[in-house]
């Protein structure tokens, strides 16, 4: 399996600007996660669904930060307009959740935003 | 609520020396799940290990060890005769088993490990 694809890997833009993250989650798997990694805050989780459905976007920021997942093989991230302080690696994760286990998530390799 | 301290912000040993790497955790749940991750300097995060509430044997892979005490909440990772790959952020997770998925990471430590 490729594992978890996000793209674009790096993206610089202007604020203001609309910015689209993009996540393939590993083939089977009901859970997706958004994170997003800075100095000062650390690992945070943004929101997460399954089986397409967002179950807690408590970890939104605030209405900027808007995620979809319409299909099980597909989610994206969308920040309306960005600012600089948005600027952080995001991470998009997925798992497999058997019933009663809780099974590890897997991550991709990050989107590095850079707003300026 | 639920909370993970990773005390140790930062760590460097020498190669070859052993490091032992703290987390301790906080959760009412009867029932929960405590992980390990690696995020090299590439910056991905690679899943080491996963254990359970009610198992609370050590784990041994290779040169890594885990050891998880629920009497003091801890679940401490171990690296023997440790190496210049080694050199990464750990972090220690928590997952609850209230129906929830959700993880809650420790503010990682980061480890270098000096040729």
């Amino acid at each position: 399996d490729a594992g978890v694809i996000q793209s674009p890997r790096h993206e610089v833009t202007e604020m203001g600007q609309e910015v689209t993250l993009r996540c393939k989650p590993i083939s089977g798997h009901d859970y997706l996660f958004w994170y997003r990694q800075t100095m000062m805050r650390g690992l945070e989780l943004l929101i997460y669904f399954n089986n397409n459905v967002p179950i807690d976007d408590s970890g939104m920021p605030e209405d900027r930060f808007s995620a979809k997942m319409p299909n099980a093989s597909f989610s994206t991230l969308k920040i309306q307009p960005s600012e600089p302080r948005d600027s952080a690696v995001y991470f998009c994760a997925s798992s497999l959740a058997l019933s009663r286990s809780y099974n590890e998530q897997f991550f991709g390799p990050g989107t590095r935003l850079t707003v300026l | 609520a639920q909370k993970v301290t990773q005390a140790q912000t930062e760590i460097s040993v020498v190669e070859k020396e052993d490091v032992t790497l703290d987390c301790v955790y906080e959760t009412r749940d009867t029932t929960y799940y405590l992980f390990w991750y690696k995020q090299p300097p590439s910056g991905e995060l690679v899943f080491l290990i996963r254990r359970n509430s009610f198992d609370e044997q050590n784990e041994i892979s290779g040169r890594y060890s885990w050891n998880f005490q629920k009497s003091t909440s801890s679940f401490n990772f171990t690296i023997t005769a440790s190496q210049v790959v080694d050199s990464a952020v750990y972090f220690c997770a928590l997952s609850g088993g209230s129906g929830t998925y959700k993880y809650i990471f420790g503010t990682g430590t980061r480890l270098k490990v000096l040729a």
